[in-house]
C-alpha cells in the first residue's frame, strides 16, 4: 500500500497571506495526485488533479505542484472561506488502491 | 449537473450487514467513461476508499476490507449501491459515494463529485 503523509497536522496562518501545505508519498506516484478540501459537515471538494490541474471552479490563488513522492498545495492569498482540512489522494496503482493521506487542517492565526 | 446522493440505513447490529445506495441523477451511470466509488470517514478522522464498479459491471475494492464488500449496479435506476458485510464499531462512520474520472483506458483517478455522505452508526 502506497501511504501518503501530510505536513502540517495543523498549520495557522493569517487572512491574506500565503499557506503551504505538504504531501509525501512513500513510492512515487508520478503526477498522479489530487488535493480536496473539506470543511465541517461537507463532502471533499476537489480542487486539484494530476498533481497541478485545478479542477473547473477552483480559484486561481489555489496552485498544486510536485511529482514523485513530494507535493505541495500553495494557497496564495488566503480567503476567510479557505480555512478547512485538506486531502491529499494518490491513483497510482494498479490494481487499484486508492490512499488519502491523513489530512492537514488550516485555520486562522 | 452531475449529483449523487447517498441512502440507507443509519444504524446497523454488530455482525449484520450495512446496506447503502447511491442515486445518480444529472447524468447516466451507463454512459461510460467513469467509475463510481464508496469512500468512507469515521468521525474526526481521514478517508478511506472502499471500491468501485464501472460501466462494465467490474468491480475494484480496497485490499483491506476486500472479504467483506460487494458494490453492484442498477443500470434501471441510475443507481449504484454498497454491502459490508460482518461489521463492527470500527466501520461506524460517514459513506460516501463519488464519481472516479477516467485516467486512461482502464483506470481512473480523481473523485468529483462527492455525495453529501450518510453517517452509518454500528450498534447493538
Amino acid at each position: 500500500e502506497i501511504v501518503m503523509t501530510q505536513s502540517p497536522a495543523t498549520l495557522s496562518v493569517s487572512p491574506g497571506e500565503r499557506a503551504t501545505l505538504s504531501c509525501r508519498a512513500s513510492q512515487s506516484v508520478s503526477s498522479n495526485l489530487a488535493w480536496y478540501q473539506q470543511k465541517p459537515g461537507q463532502a471533499p471538494r476537489l480542487l486539484i488533479y494530476g498533481a497541478s490541474t485545478r479542477a473547473t471552479g477552483i480559484p486561481a490563488r489555489f496552485s498544486g505542484s510536485g511529482s514523485g513522492t513530494e507535493f505541495t498545495l500553495t494557497i496564495s492569498s488566503l480567503q476567510s472561506e479557505d480555512f478547512a482540512v485538506y486531502y491529499c489522494q494518490q491513483y497510482n496503482n494498479w490494481p487499484p488502491s486508492y490512499t488519502f493521506g491523513q489530512g492537514t487542517k488550516l485555520e486562522i492565526k | 449537473q452531475l449529483q449523487l446522493q447517498e441512502s440507507g440505513s443509519g444504524l446497523v447490529k454488530p455482525s449484520q450487514t450495512l446496506s447503502l445506495t447511491c442515486a445518480v441523477s444529472g447524468g447516466s451511470i451507463s454512459s461510460g467513461g467513469y467509475s463510481w466509488s464508496w469512500i468512507r470517514q469515521p468521525p474526526g478522522k481521514g478517508l478511506e476508499w472502499i471500491g468501485y464498479i464501472y460501466h462494465s459491471g467490474s468491480t475494484y475494492y480496497n485490499p483491506s476490507l476486500k472479504s467483506r464488500v460487494t458494490i453492484s449496479v442498477d443500470r434501471s435506476k441510475n443507481q449504484f449501491s454498497l454491502k459490508l458485510s460482518s461489521v463492527t464499531a470500527a466501520d461506524t462512520a460517514v459513506y460516501y459515494c463519488a464519481r472516479g474520472a477516467r485516467k486512461t483506458m482502464i483506470t481512473f483517478g480523481w473523485f468529483d463529485p462527492w455525495g453529501q455522505g450518510t453517517l452509518v452508526t454500528v450498534s447493538s
